[in-house]
């Protein structure tokens, strides 16, 4: 069974661009969720999608947002770029039931802004 | 403000001995704890959950423990192996909120070195 995958690797943006990130869940897996992991606030959880509706949401600024694909894909997107967006963002995986909450992480997008 | 909180930033243990890792939390809405294990360059990888309606869950050289009235869980390891090295964090969700399982709230992280 593939395990999440996360497009690209690494990005490099300058400040004031906007960026799209791409994830693909384990197949079957119907939740989405991603996270930002910088060194001085840790893993912060941004959105979680399911069935294509956000379903949870963490505290980031609009400039943060996100979409679920009917395949359950899921890709994330930040405008307007700030220094303070370099982080590596980790999406996890789900099957989406209450009672499961056993999440699998991609390897993550390292992204810098410049 | 924290909820999950794990004060030790690193740890060294030597081969072959138990590793304990610890996490404290605040929100007693918590009801359902994990452990994933990091590597550099890598995506968190699932370790090990316990249930608050438990006290104990083992999985292997892994056990958790879990205090819901000091509001404390530890990860035990042992017996500690090289490869055990990488960064650990706890991780808890509330289950019992609507539509609150899938978010994961994050401990800082523990590094954990094995010295052979």
């Amino acid at each position: 069974k593939a395990g999440v995958t996360q497009t690209p690797r690494y990005l490099i943006k300058t400040r004031g661009q906007q960026v799209t990130l791409s994830c693909s869940p384990i197949s079957g897996h119907r939740s989405v969720s991603w996270y930002q992991q910088t060194p001085g606030q840790g893993l912060q959880f941004l959105f979680e999608y399911f069935s294509e509706t956000q379903r949870n949401k963490g505290n980031f600024p609009g400039r943060f947002s996100g979409r679920q694909f009917s395949n359950s894909r899921s890709e994330m997107n930040v405008s307007t770029l700030e220094l303070g967006d370099s982080a590596l963002y980790l999406c996890a995986s789900s099957s989406g039931d209450t009672l499961n909450t056993e999440a699998f992480f991609g390897q993550g997008t390292r992204l810098t802004v410049v | 403000d924290q909820q999950v909180k794990q004060n030790s930033p690193s740890l060294s243990v030597q081969e072959g001995r138990i590793s304990i890792l610890n996490c404290d939390y605040t929100n007693s809405m918590f009801d359902y704890f994990l452990w994933y294990k990091k590597y550099p360059a890598e995506g968190p990888t699932f370790l090990i959950s316990i249930s608050s309606i438990k006290d104990k869950n083992e999985d292997g050289r892994f056990t958790v423990f879990l205090n819901k009235s000091a509001k404390h869980l530890s990860l035990h390891i042992v017996p500690s192996q090289p490869g055990d090295s990488a960064v650990y964090f706890c991780a808890a969700s509330a289950r019992r909120r609507i539509q609150g399982a899938q978010k994961l709230v994050f401990g800082q992280g523990t590094r954990l070195t094995i010295n052979p």
